[in-house]
């Protein structure tokens, strides 16, 4: 399994506060990303990273901030979160790895804003 | 109309039966995955593919670039088999890069 850990695993906010979450990579793989997923949508990018201080937003950003200061550390910052920021939030990497750039998920964030 | 359309969206089969879940596409791709969600959440890669076919146990994904359509077929298929499974296309076989996903389709199988 590629190491990629999430932290913290189970998070409960209320309305207005700022929430960091964590994605941290032992591979040392050049790209990371950050997905929510919600009932009816599937998995949306939020963010994602091509490599140290390079970021880039995905189809879902707004409310999202992003930070990835070390190749194995992708930060996530919700400024100041709102019910509609309740989900499950993934990170992902990708490679190359073994010549393949599949994407591979850390076990999620589950955030509740209430 | 979603950029991926996965069909059907949910499929009870009974153990030992063929499974095929279709996943069509309206963008042009470097490469297609195949993903799997156990009830828990896990997200597991199954397969990229950006040409023809491509098998792993009792999995097998193919593509057809031309018509802008994949399947995934499970043989002899179990009950462990029960999950989500999620189309997505994007990332490219030479760079990594933002995928689009299906909504999922739901597995169950029976024994």
């Amino acid at each position: 399994d590629a190491g990629i850990t999430q932290s913290p695993r189970h998070k409960v906010t209320e309305t207005g506060t700022p929430v960091t979450l964590r994605c941290h990579q032992t591979e040392n793989h050049r790209y990371m990303y950050w997905y929510r997923q919600d009932p009816g949508h599937g998995l949306r990018l939020i963010h994602y990273s091509y490599g140290v201080k390079d970021t880039d937003k995905g189809e879902v950003s707004d409310g999202y901030s992003v930070s990835r200061s070390k190749t194995e550390d992708f930060l996530l910052t919700l400024e100041s979160a709102t019910s509609s920021q309740t989900s499950v939030y993934f990170c992902a990497i990708s490679g190359p790895s073994m010549g393949s750039y599949e994407q591979y998920f850390g076990p999620g964030t589950r955030l509740t804003v209430t | 109309k979603n950029e991926v359309e996965q069909s059907p969206q949910n499929l009870t089969a009974q153990e030992g039966e063929f499974i095929t879940i279709n996943c069509s596409y309206s963008v042009g791709i470097s490469a297609l995955h195949w993903l799997q969600q156990h009830p828990g959440g896990g997200i597991v890669s199954l397969f990229m593919l950006s040409s023809g076919k491509k098998k792993h146990g009792r999995l097998i994904a193919t593509i057809n670039i031309q018509e802008k359509h994949s399947s995934l077929h499970i043989t002899a298929s179990h009950p462990r088999d029960s999950a989500v499974y999620i189309c997505a296309v994007g990332g490219g076989e030479t760079s990594g890069s933002r995928l689009t996903f299906g909504e999922g389709t739901q597995l169950t199988v029976n024994p």
